[in-house]
């Protein structure tokens, strides 16, 4: 299994919901990632966990909370957000966050999310 | 810090057309290059890539060769097709052992090129 997965595609919330984005990976990586990718920029890199454990944070607002249960699962967390958090959030995953390798990153489809 | 310029775009070509998409880079020791391609309504799909000097990444008829020198990693195809309309990502990650190593984990994004083929 070479994939990553994200659930749900699409996702349509108000500024007072709280909502959870789901990524799954079953390639043995142990290095993943959030981005937020405005239309037709690059993604920003938003979290990084590495063992599960968190371990770059772009100084992303609160009202977007990580979590990595396990090795092979990355949820983010939504709460209160605006629209201009409205964008694509993706996810990725990559082998060895431990740099002795190239950081080849597999990215998931994505998730659009609209904030109202 | 590290950076990655990509040629301006949009692109239109017709198929069958040569396509170009230049790359440079800005890094402290020596990274890791790839190109990220990402068709409407999708992810980001790895095209190709290159870890060291001359090595030459290729993939579905696209090549991309790595140029210390000249700090390129430059995008090429000789005869696009109407498949390969899409959004073309040039990027870096950092590699350990030089003073960038605290960032692996990152990948620098160049700030997209968008290509349209033409029939």
């Amino acid at each position: 299994d070479t994939e990553v997965t994200q659930t749900p595609k699409h996702l349509v919330m108000g500024m007072t919901n709280k909502k959870s984005l789901k990524c799954e990976q079953h390639m043995g990586h142990r290095a993943m990632y959030w981005y937020k990718q405005k239309a037709k920029k690059p993604p920003e890199l938003m979290f990084v966990y590495s063992y599960e454990k968190l371990s770059i944070n772009e100084s992303v607002p609160s009202r977007f909370s990580p979590e990595c249960p396990n090795s092979s699962l990355l949820n983010l967390h939504l709460h209160a957000l605006q629209p201009e958090d409205s964008a694509l959030y993706l996810c990725a995953s990559s082998q060895d966050p431990s740099g002795s390798s190239y950081n080849e990153q597999f990215f998931g489809p994505g998730t659009r999310l609209t904030v109202l | 810090g590290n950076s990655v310029t990509q040629m301006e775009g949009p692109v239109t070509l017709s198929e069958e057309a040569f396509l170009t998409i230049n790359c440079t880079y800005t890094a402290t020791g020596y990274p890791s290059l790839f190109w990220y391609v990402q068709y409407p309504g999708e992810g980001l799909q790895l095209l190709l890539k290159a870890t060291k000097a001359d090595d030459k990444g290729s993939n579905k008829g696209f090549e991309a060769t790595y140029r210390k020198e000249t700090t390129s990693f430059h995008l090429e195809k000789g005869s696009v097709q109407v498949s390969d309309s899409a959004v073309y990502f040039c990027a870096l990650s950092a590699r350990p052992g030089n003073a960038g190593g605290t960032s692996y984990g990152k990948l620098t994004f160049g700030q997209g090129t968008i290509l349209t083929v033409h029939p």
